[in-house]
């Protein structure tokens, strides 16, 4: 069964590093999103992707975080510099459009914790 | 913007027992509720999903209930065992925006 993939799991970091994420999604699947779940709640969405553009970003803090896909396939979320409230879990999802319904399969997430 | 409220928050159910979890939203507009079960550690797995034109979704133990005119929608396990033990969250999307999640509930399945 395909799945969506994320780097690293776990990355722990100091507050003003740089830190990257990973996703590659299940193939065939145009849409891709980030999430950020913060413990004890429901994901949030930082930004979606339609192919290699963006379809809404308005929730990503702009100042500090940066997303690309470039070819249309896989994507990279980076922090910089990471603050301690950057702490969360950060999901990767695709969806495939099924009736006109975009269906979303997420990834394992990274665990990122910032000292 | 959309608005998912869910409820209980916590939920301790004993083995064989059915468990029912409900959540309501505010924005019309949304035509797709699924439900994601997520393991300590893991991503949310999409576990049953209803659109708006579907008032019950039935897969084995897990059943959902959509009532499109009180906003509201339901999740109901029955037969409960050990393994369903988790945090589940219900979600609200309109079409092509990404999905507004409740705030979970811990469901604990006791032997």
């Amino acid at each position: 069964e395909a799945e969506v993939a994320q780097s690293p799991r776990y990355k722990i970091t100091e507050k003003s590093q740089a830190v990257a994420f990973w996703c590659d999604p299940i193939s065939g699947h145009a849409t891709l999103y980030w999430y950020r779940q913060i413990l004890g709640q429901g994901p949030e969405l930082l930004v979606q992707f339609q192919d290699e553009s963006v379809v809404d970003d308005s929730q990503l803090p702009k100042d500090r975080f940066s997303a690309e896909r470039l070819k249309g396939v896989d994507s990279t979320l980076k922090i910089q510099p990471a603050e301690l409230g950057d702490s969360a879990m950060y999901l990767c999802a695709s969806s495939l459009v099924v009736a006109g319904v975009y269906e979303q399969y997420f990834g394992p997430g990274t665990r990122l914790t910032v000292t | 913007g959309e608005n998912v409220e869910q409820h209980p928050s916590t939920l301790s159910v004993q083995e064989g027992d059915s468990a029912v979890i409900k959540c309501t939203y505010s924005d019309s507009a949304s035509n797709y509720f699924p439900w994601y079960k997520q393991e300590l550690g893991k991503g949310p797995q999409l576990i049953i999903d209803i659109r708006s034109n579907v008032g019950e979704k039935k897969d084995q133990r897990i059943a959902v209930t959509l009532n499109k005119t009180a906003k509201h929608f339901s999740l109901h396990i029955t037969e409960t065992q050990p393994e369903d033990s988790a945090v589940y969250f219900c979600a609200a999307q309109q079409a092509g925006t990404a999905l507004i999640f409740g705030k979970g509930t811990t469901l604990s399945v006791s032997s």
